[in-house]
């Protein structure tokens, strides 16, 4: 069946550093989305993308999606002790009004 | 604007005793709505999603039912519950749409469900 994984899996930076998860499906993808889940919260919608090669800024993220809509990037620049939590990447299942999320990748952030 | 109500927060329950876990939506009509279940530093399984009154989709077999009573309610719910059911409930909406899942999803805040 489809599928969506995540790496890392962990991930621990220095403040300051920068850092990526990379979210892959098996799948091609219509759309991904991107959501942060803070220690002890729920998942947050962070971003929707929807064409091929897509790059959208939110401050210091950037989100990329691939060229052949099966994979995307999340990169945060100069990260700060607000950007812990994890990190999940959502695809649609084709026909359905359902996701399937990715494995997550969390982030620790030591100051 | 838009809510989501989900409670309780925390549950606390025996094997072998019944789960009704209820989640609202409100400023919105005819939502889609989800319940996915997050064990400990894990992943979102998908339980059960419906795009209507009535209808019920269940994605993995197992201990737990759902119904959705009116257009803005979910219910999640166990005749008897298995220490397997342990974990993090989080009921989710989204706008109907008009093409297949291209709107975003917004999570209530969960229910911690600890089962002795």
């Amino acid at each position: 069946g489809q599928q969506v994984m995540q790496i890392p899996q962990y991930q621990h930076v220095q403040e300051g550093e920068d850092f990526t998860t990379y979210c892959n499906s098996s799948t091609t993808l219509s759309n991904i989305q991107w959501y942060k889940q803070r220690p002890g919260g729920h998942p947050v919608f962070l971003i929707q993308l929807v064409k091929s090669g897509e790059v959208k800024k939110q401050k210091r993220l950037t989100f990329q999606f691939g060229e052949a809509k099966k994979n995307s990037s999340l990169h945060i620049t100069a990260t700060q002790t607000t950007d812990v939590g994890t990190y999940f990447c959502a695809g649609p299942v084709w026909g359905t009004y359902k996701y399937i999320f990715g494995t997550g990748t969390r982030l620790k952030v030591l100051a | 604007s838009q809510t989501i109500h989900q409670w309780p927060a925390t549950l606390v329950q025996p094997v072998g005793s019944p789960l009704s876990l209820e989640c609202t939506v409100e400023g919105t009509s005819n939502p889609n709505l989800y319940w996915y279940r997050q064990a400990a530093g894990r992943g979102l399984q998908l339980l059960f999603y419906s795009v209507g009154i009535g209808q019920i989709s269940s994605e993995v077999p197992q201990n737990l039912s759902a119904s959705r009573p009116q257009d803005r309610q979910f219910i999640l719910s166990s005749k008897k519950l298995l220490l397997s059911d342990s974990g993090f409930y989080l009921c989710a909406w989204s706008g109907a749409g008009l093409v297949y899942s291209n709107q975003p999803q917004h999570f209530g805040d969960g229910t911690r469900l600890s089962i002795l």
